[in-house]
Formats: C-alpha cells, sequence, structure tokens
C-alpha cells in the first residue's frame, strides 16, 4: 500500500517564475494539507483541501494556492516565487480534516529559488 | 493561541544511554500533542500521539512521552539510545476536535547519537 506520493523530488526555479507541486494521498485518505519547512525551521501549516475545497488556509499570500481533484489528489502552485521560497515542501493526507486517524506525510519537495 | 516549544535545539547521548527531548506546550484548550521524527531524505513519522487518554504515551521504536497538565509539557524518552535514532524530532500540537487539520510544530531538536 503506497503512502504519500510527492512530485518532484526536487526542483530549481528562478525568482518571479512559476511552481506546480503535487501529491498523491495514502490509499483510502481524503484529505490533504500542505506544509513548508524552511531549513533549520519546523514545518509550517500551508493549507488544507477536503472535498476539492480549501478549508483552512495559514498565514501564506495568495501567490500560494492550491487545488484538489476528485481523485483526492492535490497541487501546490505558488507564483511570483522569491528566493524566501526555497524549502521543504510536505504534503500531508488523513482520513478526516481533523486527523483524528492521524497525518502520513509525503517525503516532499525541495525547491530552490535562484 | 497554541504553540510548542522545544528546549534543545541540539542533544547528543552516547549509544546505549537514556534519551530525553524537552517539550513545553501552550494551549487554551485540552490539546492532543505529537512527536514526529524525521530522517534525512524522508517524510516524517509519527512516534507517539497523546490524545487525553493515558498520560504516558508510549510509541514506536521504545519512545514514549508523558502528559504532565501541570507543567505543559510532553517530554520524550528512550532508556537507551540507538545509532538509528539520530534524527530530527519535532514535538507537535493540534487543536482539539475543530477540524482544522492544522499541526502546529516546534523548532525541532537534532539527536546525535556517538558510538
Amino acid at each position: 500500500d503506497a503512502g504519500v506520493t510527492q512530485s518532484p523530488t526536487h526542483l530549481i526555479k528562478t525568482r518571479g517564475q512559476q511552481v506546480t507541486l503535487r501529491c498523491s494521498p495514502k490509499s483510502g485518505h481524503d484529505t490533504v494539507s500542505w506544509y513548508q519547512q524552511a531549513l533549520g525551521q519546523g514545518p509550517q501549516f500551508i493549507f488544507q483541501y477536503y472535498e476539492e475545497e480549501e478549508r483552512q488556509r495559514g498565514n501564506f499570500p495568495d501567490r500560494f494556492s492550491g487545488h484538489q481533484f476528485p481523485n483526492y489528489s492535490s497541487e501546490l502552485n505558488v507564483n511570483a516565487l522569491l528566493l524566501g521560497d526555497s524549502a521543504l515542501y510536505l504534503c500531508a493526507s488523513s482520513l478526516d480534516s481533523g486527523g483524528t486517524y492521524g497525518y502520513t506525510f509525503g517525503s516532499g519537495t525541495r525547491l530552490t529559488v535562484v | 493561541a497554541q504553540s510548542v516549544t522545544q528546549l534543545d535545539s541540539h542533544v547528543s547521548v552516547s549509544e546505549g544511554t537514556p534519551v530525553l527531548l524537552r517539550c513545553n506546550y501552550s494551549s487554551s484548550y485540552s490539546p492532543s500533542l505529537f512527536w514526529y521524527v524525521q530522517h534525512p531524505n524522508k517524510g516524517l513519522q509519527l512516534l507517539l500521539k497523546y490524545t487525553s487518554a493515558a498520560t504516558l504515551v508510549k510509541g514506536i521504536n521504545g519512545f514514549e512521552a508523558e502528559f504532565k497538565k501541570s507543567e505543559t509539557s510532553f517530554h520524550l524518552t528512550k532508556p537507551s539510545a540507538h545509532m538509528s535514532d539520530a534524527a530530527e524530532y519535532f514535538c507537535v500540537v493540534s487543536p482539539p476536535s475543530s477540524n482544522t487539520g492544522k499541526l502546529i510544530f516546534g523548532q525541532g531538536t537534532t539527536l546525535q547519537v556517538k558510538p
């Protein structure tokens, strides 16, 4: 049974560009949350998707947007990239929005903005 | 507002000696608390979870944590460190029954295990 799958694993973008990161949740999970982990920091909550809608959002600008598809997979889009957006982006899936039964994390996408 | 503070950014122990990773939390409600471990180039793995049942929580790989409301602490311990325990550890708090899905992470503690 595959866990959470994220793609790509690494990518390099130039300042001002746009990027799309992808996440496939664990089988049976319908809720996806995204986190940003800057180097040497703990992950910070970006937003959560459930039933194809953004349900909760952290303190991130509108440059960060997302989408959830009918198969529960999700995308994270970041526009007008800044150097400070360089980080590990983690996707977590769960059986419900409150994480009653826990969260399963992917290995992340390492984004470098140059 | 909820928050967690991990009191040590780096802990170094010798193999076979006890491990203590300290965490204090701040919460207006009775929180759900977690410890996660992150090995290099791997996803976060849940070690254990406290959700207002027993105050002493046993997790995987011999780890356990004790919830102390009076001290607002949730320290992680292991009787005997193994080389494979070297990793980054995060103390995490989650709002109870709010369906927000928002986990609040501490800054992390790097555990070094010396042979």
